[in-house]
Parts: C-alpha cells; structure tokens; sequence
C-alpha cells in the first residue's frame, strides 16, 4: 500500500520568513495529492491540492510542487503570519483507490 | 470549499455506556463517508469507510461490532461507539467526498472530543 513521509516534525519561522514541509510517497500510481490544516480541537481544513498532470500550483502565499520522478511533494507558505501556526498534514491517494494515506504532520509555529 | 458538520464536538459519558456521532454534508451529496480516530500529535487513523446504502468497511484492527457506522442517506453518517470504555477516549473526525466519480476532494467535519470515564 502507499506510504507517506513527512518532515520536518516540527518547524519554527519567524513571522514574514517562508516554510517548506515536503513529504514522500511509496505508491507510483498515486496521482492526487492535498494538503490540509489542521487547528488544535478542529478538524483538518483542505488549503491546496495538486495532481499528477500539473508540477506547481499556487494559492495566493499558498504554494505545491510536485515532482512525479522523485515522488515527493512540497508545500510552500511565503509571508507567513500568526495565523499559520497549526498542524499541517499531506497525503497521497493512487488512482482507483478511494483512500487517503496521510503523513504524519508537521507542527508549524510562526514565532512574531 | 463544501461544509461536513460533526455534531458534537465533545461528549463525555460512562464506560459502558453508548455514545453516537453524526456527520452530515450540508450543501452536497456524499456518496463516500470516511471516520477517523486521532490520538494527540498524531496523524488521522482511518476506521472505516461507508457508502451510502451498504455496509461500511473496516480497516484492520477495527471492531466493526463496537464502533457501528450508518450511512443512511446521502447526507448523513453517524458512528455509534457501543459500551464505551477509558480506551475508547479519542478525537473522532468525519469526512465526506462528492458524489461526481471526479470528485477527488476530501472534506473534514470539525471533529468529536469523547471522553469516556
């Protein structure tokens, strides 16, 4: 079954500084890939998804790459703000297969 | 982005009682239904998945008689945690994917603190 990396555990950015989580994946057939966002007592909130047909998106300081060869995805925040401090989670889902497999999440703490 | 409410959003009970959760899409049709169970700082354990009208797949290691899920229409799935006990306290999160078989997004309630004492 596909397997999702996810690093770093932890990450601190000074408020205005950049963040990068990048994550992994095992299954080659594997051709959707979201990020969400997840407050602490909250759900996870989708913010960005990417597939396999596209290498870049982008959502206004939002950003994913996605490098099939690889097989590992990025998640690009520019400008951060208080705000973005929460959990941040990736995954994978292959093609026919109605599951998402999820990394382990990230811990992002914007310090101001 | 389409909007899954999860009713409630904390519960406390007594072991050996039973405990149900709803979770409803409100503004689509959910043909697919997902419940997972999250324990703290860790990441989203799939339990099970349910399709409106059949019987609900339980990933390994799932109990299917103790944690009983309905997908009764294709707006509403409720998961029944049946005689509760401490080790069943867990933050439970629902999900629901459209009904367009192109619909790939995945939307999450807001989830259900259980403690069970």
């Amino acid at each position: 079954g596909e397997n999702v990396e996810q690093h770093p555990s932890t990450l601190s950015v000074q408020e205005g500084d950049s963040a990068v989580i990048k994550c992994t994946y095992s299954d080659s057939a594997s051709n959707y890939f979201p990020w969400y966002k997840q407050e602490l007592g909250k759900g996870p909130q989708l913010i960005i998804d990417i597939r396999s047909n596209v290498g870049e998106k982008k959502d206004q300081r939002i950003a994913v790459t996605l490098n099939k060869t690889a097989k590992h995805f990025s998640l690009h925040i520019t400008e951060t703000q208080p705000e973005d401090s929460a959990v941040y989670f990736c995954a994978a889902k292959p093609f026919g297969n109605e599951k998402l497999t999820f990394g382990t999440g990230t811990r992002l703490t914007i310090i101001p | 982005g389409a909007v899954v409410s999860q009713h409630p959003s904390w519960v406390i009970c007594k072991s050996g009682t039973s405990v149900k959760i709803e979770c409803r899409s409100l503004d689509f049709q959910a043909t697919t239904m997902f419940w997972y169970r999250q324990f703290p700082k860790q990441s989203l354990m799939l339990m099970a998945t349910s399709n409106e009208g059949s019987k609900a797949t339980y990933e390994q290691g799932v109990e299917k008689d103790k944690f009983l899920i309905n997908h009764a229409s294709l707006t509403l799935s409720t998961l029944t945690v049946t005689s509760a006990h401490p080790e069943d306290s867990s933050f439970y999160i629902c999900s629901a994917r459209g009904a367009e078989p192109s619909n790939e997004k995945l939307f999450f309630g807001s989830g259900t603190q259980l403690s069970v004492l």
